[in-house]
């Protein structure tokens, strides 16, 4: 069956990077592009863009430029989320889902990451 | 950008009531490209339809959506108690994708 396994809950101080993973598993990860999105506390769903896992090409929504890194591991079917020079308004559950083109039918369990001093 | 506006923002309901959940975009959505996603406290979403009336795999008969163009509706015919959530709106008919701000379902 389908699943996307996500790492587990950081704490991070300011300043500070994180690395969130997203392991595929029950498809050809190939076949679908992986996507980001982030949930702050008490916030709806906001899109933060994706990956092709063909070509490794990441596109990031508005928002989500220069701090915010997608990469691949196609090797163990992982997808990653790095978040450098964190914020405290990056606290936020991550999620990642399968799709870019379609409806995003199959989601992480999403990773809390905690920013504070 | 396409703008998604949902509608109430609270529904106040009874167990065996229908529900009817609006979502509204800022301008047409490209081939009705609209998805509804249930989200339960500390899970992930899960896609309940796509294509603006079509049912995901697994999702019982009582879910149903319905529009086009802008303006579309969730449906739920009898809550059961499961069903008390959040549901969200998306687009995935242009880029960037966006998602409306949530429905809140709640028991009366």
């Amino acid at each position: 069956q389908v699943q996307l396994v996500q790492s587990g809950s950081e704490l991070k101080k300011p300043g500070a990077s994180v690395k969130v993973s997203c392991k595929a598993s029950g498809y050809t990860f190939s076949s679908y592009g992986i996507t980001w999105v982030r949930q702050a506390p008490g916030q709806g769903l906001e899109w933060m863009g994706w990956i092709n896992t063909n070509t490794g090409n990441p596109t990031y929504a508005q928002g989500f430029t220069g701090r915010f890194v997608f990469s691949l591991d196609t090797s163990v079917s992982t997808a990653y989320l790095q978040i450098n020079s964190l914020k405290a308004e990056d606290t936020a559950v991550y999620y990642c889902a399968r799709g870019w083109q379609w409806p995003f039918d199959y989601w992480g369990q999403g990773t809390l990451v905690t920013v504070s001093s | 950008e396409i703008v998604l506006t949902q509608s109430p923002g609270t529904l106040s309901l009874s167990p065996g009531e229908r529900a009817t959940l609006s979502c509204r975009a800022s301008q047409s959505v490209t081939s009705n490209y609209l998805a509804w996603y249930q989200q339960k406290p500390g899970q992930a979403p899960r896609l309940l339809i796509y294509g603006a009336s079509s049912r995901a795999t697994g999702i019982p008969d009582r879910f149903s959506g319905s529009g086009s163009g802008t303006d579309f509706t969730l449906t739920i015919s009898r809550l059961e108690p499961e069903d008390f959530a959040v549901y969200y709106c998306q687009q995935y008919g242009s880029s960037p994708r966006t998602f409306g701000q949530g429905t809140k379902v709640e028991i009366k």
